[in-house]
């Protein structure tokens, strides 16, 4: 079985200042990890995806995410926040048959001017 | 990735009726995913929809509530049946192209009164 803790329910950041989203991960095997993003009355968009490749995975907009697997810690990070950043952000592990999605409780994020 | 899209994109229902959603995505794929996100929260799972075979419920969702078709490799329906308040959520249906990476249709928004 997985799971997932995203720390933060709520983030507020300004415009400019970076973005740390933390993520905590558990898993009984070598997970694969994704970030999905949820904008408002939107669908969920794929960011980035770790699949035992490179730790440090680059994503789309800016993101990227860090696989720490002593830390069991997949967290997310932006260097410099946008407006359009504001939104839901789902920190997401799959199964062990590689094709159940576990979603951790999402983190909203706040970008203030 | 893939394209998908859902009909209808929001209803407001009355208690007792049944809703069909459908998911329709532009090419073929093996699997298809429904998802289920109340207001507020995360989302979880309902069931996997294999074309040819039942569907997959998960723990907490039955077939007499949560009815799937998957007629062929490109789409697939979730019925909504004798609804009530608590019915009231996004259903997302995605899929599974490639491997673990799931893509999500924009979601239908219902609200049962």
């Amino acid at each position: 079985a997985q799971s997932v803790t995203q720390l933060d329910s709520h983030v507020s950041v300004s415009e400019g200042t970076p973005v740390l989203l933390r993520c905590n991960y558990s898993s009984s095997y070598s997970p694969s990890l994704f970030w999905y993003v949820q904008h408002p009355n939107k669908g969920l968009q794929l960011l980035l995806k770790y699949t035992s490749a490179a730790t440090l995975v680059k994503g789309i907009n800016g993101f990227e995410a860090e696989f720490k697997k002593s830390e069991t810690s997949f967290h997310l990070t932006k260097p410099s926040a946008h407006m359009s950043d504001a939104a839901e952000y789902f920190c997401v592990v799959s199964g062990a048959a590689g094709n159940k999605l576990t979603f951790g409780g999402g983190t909203r994020v706040l970008v203030k001017p | 990735s893939a394209v998908i899209s859902q009909k209808p994109s929001r209803d407001i229902c009355q208690r007792g009726t049944s809703l069909t959603i459908q998911c329709q995505v532009d090419s073929q794929v093996t699997m298809m995913f429904w998802y289920r996100q109340q207001p507020g929260q995360s989302l979880t799972l309902i069931a996997t929809a294999n074309q040819g075979s039942e569907a997959t419920y998960e723990s907490g969702f039955v077939i007499d509530k949560f009815p799937i078709s998957r007629p062929n490799l490109t789409f697939s329906t979730l019925t909504v049946s004798n609804m009530s308040p608590e019915d009231s959520s996004i259903y997302l249906c995605s899929v599974g192209p490639g491997g673990e990476t799931q893509y999500f249709g924009p979601g239908t928004r219902l609200l049962v009164l």
